[in-house]
């Protein structure tokens, strides 16, 4: 299996900050590597998907990149909504894992 | 716009099976695969496998194989997650997901979710 580690594990910020998750495989994924947030009690939401392609509604102020192994994703300037937790996830074989998650939170 | 529309919460004792249904609606059914995903309290994201409702074909992630089963009923667009031998660690919110474009292993789409709570 592929395993897939974010870092930090959580983090705390003010609005405003520009901000950077990290995300690792344990083997190259080439760019099938996508990001979720969710907020408590609630589904997912596919923030990013193949590495950097935003998703149609959401804000450009986040934005992704990396190939390979190793991938980031940006806030240019975190707003109060942003607040929650993020995963990242590989599709590039099964099983399809998720990161361990990065909470957001803020300072 | 797509509907994943869940079963509700189960409760079950340690040992049992759970049958959790997603019914699919606003598309044609047979021509998205559809995954499960389940979440323990406070805990993060696992993919379980997948289900092909067009031929029935499915995929699990190897620590559930032999437990779960993944079954479709074309007749009413619904696919169905059923997880044997339960015990205190299945405690979980468990959802179905489907991508936006057909072959893609990324979920646009969700339930709402089914919390199953594995308890004596």
């Amino acid at each position: 299996d592929i395993q897939m580690t974010q870092s930090p594990s959580s983090l705390s910020a003010f609005v405003g900050d520009r901000v950077t998750i990290t995300c690792r495989a344990s083997q190259s994924i080439n760019s099938y590597l996508n990001w979720y947030q969710q907020k408590p009690g609630k589904a997912p939401k596919l923030l990013i998907s193949a590495a950097s392609s935003l998703q149609s509604g959401v804000p450009s102020r986040f934005s992704g990149s990396g190939s390979g192994t190793d991938f980031t994703l940006t806030f240019s300037s975190l707003q109060p909504e942003d607040f929650a937790t993020y995963y990242c996830q590989q599709s590039y074989s099964t099983p399809y894992t998720f990161g361990q998650g990065t909470k957001l939170e803020i300072k | 716009q797509v509907q994943l529309v869940q079963s509700g919460a189960e409760v079950k004792k340690p040992g049992a099976s759970v049958k959790v249904s997603c019914t699919a609606s606003r598309y044609t059914f047979t021509t998205y695969a559809m995954h499960w995903v389940r979440q323990a309290p406070g805990q993060g994201l696992e993919w379980m496998g997948i289900i092909n409702p067009s031929g029935g074909r499915t995929s699990y992630a190897q620590k559930f194989q032999g437990r779960v089963t993944m079954t479709r009923d074309t007749s009413t667009s619904t696919v169905y997650m059923e997880l044997s031998s339960l015990r205190s660690e299945d405690t979980a919110v468990y959802y179905c997901a489907r991508p936006r474009y057909s072959g893609y292993n990324y979920f646009d789409y969700w339930g709402q979710g089914t919390l199953v709570t594995v308890s004596s």
